[in-house]
């Protein structure tokens, strides 16, 4: 069975700082990489994807990538407190033929003014 | 711009009912998906349908039937509801292929007394 890890958390942080997210997972063959955001009984809303190794930057997010030690991240730079959330790590997964999409259990985080 | 719409939001059934949610898509995605959502669980994929006219089985299929009745639309059934399917179910569609992120629907809250 494909596994994706995170701590649950909560990750708390204060408004301003740096939210610092981490995933691992265990399939070696996998390619692509999603962060997805779900506030409190919302549905999951993506907000980054990496393919490559290394960093991926789009506004105050930034995911990284290393395949070699099967780990991804995201970083939240100047951390609101609208960014309290569950954030869901995502990995893709060939079986059957077929990409299927693994999720983690997700980090909730919590920024306080 | 509706995306993924899911009927109903809320269900209440007694064990031994049966019923079916509802999913459509107006995004003309290919792929489409159903999972269910449970507290410190994460994701958890039911049935998936690559393309119109096949479905397969995720991670949880017992006790749940789909149909993918056209390109935009594909149903999940309950025959038999029985409590540990209390869940919240999401549909989720994508373009076919990899590096294709899931696109997610509001969600159905089902209880099952």
């Amino acid at each position: 069975q494909k596994e994706v890890e995170q701590n649950s958390g909560p990750l708390s942080v204060p408004e301003g700082a740096i939210a610092s997210l981490n995933c691992t997972y265990s399939d070696r063959g996998s390619q692509s990489f999603f962060w997805y955001r779900q506030y409190s009984g919302k549905s999951p809303e993506l907000i980054m994807f990496i393919y490559s190794n290394g960093d991926k930057e789009d506004g105050r997010f930034t995911a990284q990538l290393n395949k070699a030690s099967q780990y991804v991240s995201l970083l939240i730079r100047d951390s609101q407190p609208s960014d309290s959330a569950t954030y869901l790590c995502a990995v893709t997964s060939f079986s059957g033929g077929y990409n299927k999409l693994i999720f983690g259990a997700g980090t909730r985080l919590a920024v306080h003014p | 711009n509706a995306g993924v719409t899911q009927t109903p939001k809320f269900q209440v059934l007694k064990t031994g009912q049966s019923m079916t949610l509802q999913c459509a898509q107006d995004m003309n995605h290919n792929s489409m998906y159903w999972y269910r959502q449970d507290p410190g669980m994460g994701l958890r994929l039911i049935y998936y349908s690559a393309s119109e006219g096949t479905t397969d089985k995720g991670e949880v299929p017992n006790g749940y039937n789909v149909s993918r009745l056209n390109k935009r639309e594909f149903s999940l059934r309950l025959e038999s509801a029985a409590p540990s399917q209390t869940s919240v179910y999401f549909c989720a569609s994508s373009e076919r292929g990899q590096n294709q992120p899931q696109h997610f629907g509001d969600g159905t809250r089902l209880s099952i007394l």
